[in-house]
């Protein structure tokens, strides 16, 4: 079955950097893209950009361009979301997502389980 | 960016009732909508996909319908593990984005 499996969770000072890890099994993971998505505490769902494991091409929300790098490592199976220059504003659980089989590229079957990262000095 | 606004943004039902959430888009979408339920502490779960098929072992008391900009995720019957908060989220554009939420409460 598919799993993505994220790592644990992150407590940040203003303007350091965060990296996530997502794993994922059950599946070739090259032939699947990988989307990160977050939520602020009592805020909707973000979506923040994707990484195609198969050749490395990423795109990126404009809100987040400049300050979020995707990238993966097809060895481990594993994506990674960096965010630089962190804000108190960017304190969420952070979501890796996979999307469905059939349904089209944005239609998430599949979820990591989440990682909290807090920026607080 | 393609705006989605739900409605309402909260809601107080009782087990048995039948509930109607909303979703405007801010342009026409087509049918790429999508429902998603989250529980606290948990990822979201996808219910419905373009805009009315369920997804494979979601029960069938949850329907979607809708297109262009209007959508409705309806529950014929409230059971108590409907209690959740529910968004929509469009998928017709390369910039994905969600709706603020729908949080269902028991009355």
């Amino acid at each position: 079955q598919v799993q993505l499996v994220q790592s644990g969770a992150e407590v940040k000072k203003p303007g350091a950097s965060v990296e996530v890890s997502c794993k994922a099994s059950g599946y070739t993971f090259t032939n699947y893209a990988i989307h990160w998505v977050r939520q602020a505490p009592g805020q909707r769902l973000e979506w923040m950009g994707w990484i195609s494991a198969g050749n490395g091409i990423t795109k990126y929300s404009q809100k987040f361009l400049g300050r979020v790098t995707i990238t993966r490592d097809t060895s481990a199976s594993t994506a990674y979301m960096e965010l630089s220059s962190l804000r108190s504003e960017d304190t969420a659980v952070y979501y890796c997502a996979r999307r469905c089989e059939d349904y089209g590229d944005y239609v998430f079957c599949f979820w990591g389980q989440g990682t909290l990262v807090t920026v607080s000095s | 960016d393609i705006q989605m606004t739900q409605s309402p943004s909260s809601l107080s039902a009782s087990v048995g009732d039948r509930v109607t959430i909303t979703c405007r888009a801010s342009q026409s979408i087509s049918s790429y909508l999508n429902w998603y339920q989250q529980k606290p502490g948990k990822a979201p779960n996808l219910l419905i996909y373009a805009a009315s098929s369920l997804q494979s072992g979601v029960p069938s008391r949850f329907s979607g319908s809708g297109s262009g900009t209007d959508f409705t995720l309806t529950i014929s019957s409230l059971q108590p593990e409907d209690f959740a908060t529910y968004y929509c989220q469009q998928s017709y554009s390369t910039l994905c984005t969600f709706g603020q939420g729908t949080k269902l409460e028991i009355k």
